[in-house]
């Protein structure tokens, strides 16, 4: 069964710094990948989503993932951090057989310091 | 605004009551998917939906039901509720497979 790790549960930055979320999955085939983020009580939003083709996908909100096949990961990069990106990110990967769910990594929380 | 609307968005009920939450995908979408947010769970698919025919089930109690009309719409129905049943409830629509967009969510609180 496919799974996701994100191996940093909490993140601090200060605003205009860089930023890289690390998302690893395990997958037999080419996942289907993606990144969400979550706000304090909102829903889930689409950053980006990786299906096949270029490596590195451009999102919305100036966020990037590369895709790398060697080490089975997707992280997540900003090159500069806005006080507004604090929030909760989920990485999450596509069961791509009959059933279509997404399967969540345990989120990282981005704290970002003025 | 992703499209998908939830409702209530909030609920308190009690132990031992049966609530029901509703779900309207985007326009077009044929899936339909139920997650559950806690605090020690983190985010669990419960239940997809496609086209009014259960696709596929996850980590969802016996207690918990769900179903897509006709108009796509969708509910999930919890009874017997329990204190663990406090959650965020999530409803998210596909085209299958291009990504979910997710409603605002439902915050059940059981007392």
């Amino acid at each position: 069964a496919q799974s996701v790790t994100q191996p940093d549960i909490h993140i601090t930055v200060s605003e205009g710094a860089s930023l890289e979320l690390r998302c690893n999955y395990s997958y037999g085939a080419t996942p289907y990948l993606f990144w969400y983020v979550q706000s304090p009580g909102q829903g889930l939003q689409l950053l980006l989503k990786y299906f096949s083709g270029d490596t590195l996908v451009q999102g919305i909100k100036g966020f990037e993932a590369e895709f790398k096949r060697s080490q089975s990961s997707f992280n997540l990069r900003k090159p500069s951090v806005h006080w507004s990106d604090a929030a909760e990110y989920f990485c999450a990967v596509v069961n791509t057989g009959t059933a279509s769910k997404l399967t969540f990594g345990t989120g990282t929380r981005l704290q970002v310091t003025l | 605004d992703s499209g998908v609307t939830q409702t209530p968005k909030h609920l308190i009920t009690a132990t031992g009551q049966r609530v029901t939450l509703r779900c309207s995908p985007r326009s077009g979408d044929l899936s339909v998917y139920w997650y559950q947010q806690s605090l020690d769970q983190g985010l669990q698919f419960l239940i997809q939906y496609y086209n009014g025919e259960e696709r596929a089930k996850g980590n969802i109690l016996e207690r918990f039901s769900a179903q897509q009309f006709p108009d796509l719409h969708s509910e999930l129905n919890l009874s017997s509720l329990e204190l663990g049943d406090s959650a965020l409830y999530f409803c998210a629509s596909s085209q299958d497979g291009g990504g979910a967009f997710f409603g605002q969510g439902t915050r059940l609180t059981v007392v």
